[in-house]
Parts: structure tokens; sequence; C-alpha cells
């Protein structure tokens, strides 16, 4: 088990609503990348947070936003919700100036719109 | 971008037996490839990585090898066991912040 928290662990959503997913980074972690995952698929990447700034961003429109606070914690809010949006998300952490790139994933947040 | 293509979607094996799972990459300045393992209901877990300095490596029964020429990554299992059954991707990554996953193989270990 890796030490990447996220919550909630399932979410039921309408369409048009708002939702923000969170995210706690294992212990000196200072990078968060989100991912969004259907199903079977592999994930694709959204975006990552590097010291609380945005560090790269996937094809994925600016309804999807996210923060990172000093902590390393990170939220991914998405507005708008479309049926599409129906996924597993998924966040990773890494260190950057160790390992650099290894990414370890925390269990997902169940998104489901209807 | 990177497209990353991942082969065969389902693979079923007798315990004891050995998994091959094959990837493609397009774009020769990737330079990471980790596999991740994910079991139901859980997310992926890294299981071994390489980068492109190293042609192989090891770690107990699980082992990739990498052909920068070629552009193609694999990943060996040896000695199956029922454990082992799980959905497994391949990724890469250029700048190590962004990856590109395969779609997964879903791998069955038949006791």
């Amino acid at each position: 088990e890796t030490g990447v928290t996220q919550s909630p662990t399932h979410l039921i959503k309408t369409r048009g609503q708002q939702v923000t997913l969170r995210c706690s980074s294992q212990s000196g972690h200072n990078t968060v990348s989100w991912y969004q995952q259907a199903l079977g698929q592999g994930p694709q990447f959204i975006f990552q947070y590097y010291r609380e700034e945005e560090n790269g961003r996937g094809n994925f429109p600016p309804r999807f936003s996210g923060l990172q606070f000093p902590n390393y914690s990170s939220e991914l809010n998405v507005n708008a919700l479309e049926l599409d949006d129906s996924a597993l998300y998924l966040c990773a952490s890494s260190l950057e100036t160790s390992n650099r790139g290894t990414q370890y994933f925390g269990p997902g947040t169940r998104l489901l719109v209807l | 971008g990177e497209n990353v293509e991942q082969h065969p979607s389902t693979l079923s094996v007798q315990e004891g037996d050995s998994a091959v799972i094959k990837c493609t990459y397009s774009d020769s300045a990737s330079n990471y490839f980790p596999w991740y393992k994910q079991e139901l209901g859980k997310g992926p877990q890294l299981i071994i990585d390489i980068r492109s300095n190293v042609g192989e490596k090891k770690d107990q029964r699980i082992a990739v090898t990498l052909n920068k020429t070629a552009k193609h990554f694999s990943l060996h299992i040896t000695e199956t066991q029922p454990e082992d059954s799980a959905v497994y991707f391949c990724a890469a990554s250029i700048t190590g912040n962004q990856f590109y996953f395969g779609t997964g193989t879903s791998l069955t270990v038949i006791p």
C-alpha cells in the first residue's frame, strides 16, 4: 500500500453539477498528478502540480482545474459535469528530486455522473 | 504526443507458466517506462520500471526489457501464481511529469 489517500471513495452527481476530489500525497512527496481512468482503459493524464504550481497538463478542457496546498495535498475540481466524466479519478504522488518520475497511486475516487 | 500500444488485452496462463506483455511507444524521446499492476477496486501499483539507459531489469520473478531502436518494451513474469492475476499497464514518460499509459492487459493465472 502507498501512503497516498483520496476522498471520497465514491461519488454520484448529476449532469451540470460541480465536484471536488481530494488527495493527500505520500509523506515527503511534493508532486501530485491527477489521472482519469474510464472503464476498461488506461489512466489519462489530466495535470500535475509541483510546489503549488501547475506543471504540465493533458488534453482536458478548462472545466478541469486543480489546486495544491502548502502541505502538498491537492484538489481536483470539475465544473459543468458531463456524462462522459464518469470514471475513476486517480492521484499519484512523487518526489521530484529522487527517483525522478516514479509515481505512486492512491486508490482512486469513482465518480458517476447521471 | 506519445502513443503507447499494449498487447495482448487479455492473457490466460497456467500456474507456473510464464507471461509476457508487450508495449510499443511512438516518441523516441521517452526515457522512463514503468509497469503497474491494478487489482479490482484499487489504484495502480508500481511493480517495476526501467530507464532508457538500461536494456533489462529484473526483480525476483519479474523482468522488463527495453529495445530503444524498435521502441518497444516488455514485461516478463515467470513462475506465475494465482495472486499475479490482475490488470497490468505499461506507461512511458518523456519529462517525468506526464505519463502515457497503455490500454491494459488482463492477466488470469489458472490454478
